[in-house]
C-alpha cells in the first residue's frame, strides 16, 4: 500500500506569492494534519482535518488555510509569502484523527524556499 | 508554549554502543509518540506509549514514561550506523490528533 504522499517536493517561490501543497493521505485514513518545520526545530502543528472539517488549528496567521476534499487529501495554502515561511511542510495522516490512541503516519513532506 | 524539550540535543557515540534519549513535556498527555527522521525527510513512526503505560519495546527500541515526572527516555541498544538521525518525541495532549513535538535529539553513530 501506497503511503501518504506530498507534491511538490521543492518548491521556491519569492515573497508576496502564493503557494498550494498537497497530499494524499494513505487509503481508509479519513484525517489529514500538516506541520511546519523550521530547520532546526521540531514540527509546528498547523492545522488538522478530519472527514473534511477543520478539528484543529496552530497558532499561525490567517495567510495559512488548508481544506480536506471528499477523497481525503487535502491542500494547504500559504499566502504573501514571508521569508520565514521557508520550511518543510509535513502532511500526517491517520484513520480517525486521535480519537483513539493511533499512530500518525507522516509523508516524505515539501521543502519550500521563500527568496 | 507547550513544546516539549529533549535531551541531549546532540548525541556522537560508536557502533554498538547504546543511546538514550530523554524528553519532558507540559502537562497531562494521551500518549507520547517517538518519531526519527534522516536528512531532513518525512518522520518514520518508532514507538507509541500510552500515559498508562510505564515501559515498552520495540526490537532494539525500549521507551520509559514517568507520568509523575512528565518526561520520557527512547534507548536504543546496539547502535548501528543506520541509526544516525535526528529523534523526535511527540506528546498527544488531548483526544484530538494535535502532536506537541520537542526540539529533537541528532544522533550520530560512528561505524
Amino acid at each position: 500500500d501506497a503511503g501518504v504522499t506530498q507534491s511538490p517536493t521543492h518548491l521556491i517561490k519569492t515573497r508576496g506569492q502564493h503557494v498550494t501543497l498537497r497530499c494524499s493521505p494513505i487509503s481508509g485514513h479519513k484525517s489529514v494534519s500538516w506541520y511546519q518545520q523550521v530547520l532546526g526545530q521540531g514540527p509546528q502543528f498547523i492545522f488538522q482535518y478530519y472527514e473534511k472539517e477543520e478539528r484543529g488549528r496552530g497558532n499561525f496567521p490567517d495567510r495559512f488555510s488548508a481544506r480536506q476534499f471528499p477523497n481525503y487529501s487535502s491542500e494547504l495554502n500559504v499566502n504573501a509569502l514571508l521569508l520565514g515561511d521557508s520550511a518543510l511542510y509535513l502532511c500526517a495522516s491517520s484513520w480517525a484523527g486521535g480519537r483513539t490512541q493511533e499512530t500518525q503516519y507522516f509523508g516524505p513532506g515539501t521543502r519550500l524556499l521563500v527568496l | 508554549s507547550q513544546q516539549g524539550e529533549e535531551d541531549p540535543q546532540a548525541l556522537s557515540i560508536q557502533e554498538g554502543e547504546n543511546a538514550t534519549m530523554n524528553c519532558s513535556y507540559k502537562t497531562s498527555i494521551n500518549n507520547l509518540q517517538w518519531y526519527r527522521q534522516n536528512s531532513g525527510r518525512g518522520l518514520v513512526h518508532l514507538i507509541l506509549i500510552r500515559s498508562n503505560e510505564r515501559e515498552k519495546h520495540s526490537g532494539r527500541l525500549r521507551v520509559t514514561l514517568d507520568t509523575s515526572k512528565k518526561s520520557s527516555s527512547l534507548l536504543i541498544t546496539a547502535s548501528r550506523a543506520a541509526d544516525t538521525a535526528s529523534y523526535f518525541c511527540a506528546a498527544l495532549y488531548n483526544q484530538g490528533g494535535k502532536l506537541i513535538f520537542g526540539q529533537g535529539t541528532e544522533l550520530s553513530v560512528k561505524p
